[in-house]
């Protein structure tokens, strides 16, 4: 099975800030790679598909990159509504095990 | 519009089992995978396995093998999970979701079970 290390488990930011969260695969899964953002009490919503597909009415400022076991989820100035948690799961075979998950907070 | 209604919370004691409903609409129900992902309460996201609505095949996380039971039923574009032999960290909000033309793709998801065991 794909394991998905993803860091930093929690990150504090402020309104404004760039981030960068990472996801490391335990084997090569090429551009297999999906972000999700979890806002409390609701359900997940897919960010990324492909590593760096934006899903339809994404904003902009979000941005994944990377291929083979390096993945990197970028915000690129950060907006209330986006301190949430981030999700990173591999789509290259099953089982589709999701990363940690990376707490934004507001600073 | 893509629409996954789940049925409601269920309260069961250890050693009892649970079967959740996730009612889909909007879509040919036939064309698309389903998955279903739990989330322990403070916990991340835990895939549990997927299933193919025309057909029924599926396959299941390691993790749930022999206690896990999905289905589907095109008559009423409706999937089941069944999970069994219930346990205290089986406590959790169970999500079906839907794939896009990628099947891993979760683009849809439903509103969410909440399934509390507790004896």
């Amino acid at each position: 099975d794909i394991q998905m290390t993803q860091s930093p488990s929690s990150l504090s930011a402020s309104v404004g800030d760039r981030v960068t969260i990472t996801c490391r695969a335990s084997q090569s899964i090429s551009n297999y790679l999906n972000w999700y953002q979890q806002k409390p009490g609701k359900v997940p919503n897919l960010l990324i598909y492909a590593a760096s597909s934006l899903q339809s009415g994404v904003p902009s400022r979000f941005s994944g990159s990377g291929s083979g076991t390096h993945f990197t989820l970028t915000i690129s100035s950060l907006q209330p509504e986006d301190f949430a948690t981030y999700y990173c799961q591999p789509t290259y075979s099953t089982p589709y095990t999701f990363g940690q998950g990376t707490k934004l907070e507001i600073k | 519009q893509v629409q996954l209604v789940q049925s409601g919370a269920e309260v069961k004691k250890p050693g009892a089992s649970v079967k959740v409903s996730c009612k889909a609409s909007g879509y040919t129900f036939t064309s698309y995978y389903m998955h279903w992902v739990r989330q322990a309460p403070g916990q991340g996201l835990e895939w549990m396995g997927i299933i193919n609505p025309s057909g029924g095949s599926t396959t299941y996380a390691q993790k749930f093998l022999g206690r896990v039971t999905m289905t589907s039923d095109t008559s009423t574009s409706t999937v089941y999970m069944e999970l069994s032999s219930l346990r205290s960290e089986d406590t959790a909000v169970y999500y079906c979701a839907r794939g896009a033309v990628v099947p891993a793709n979760l683009a849809y998801w439903g509103q969410g079970t909440l399934v509390t065991v507790s004896s």
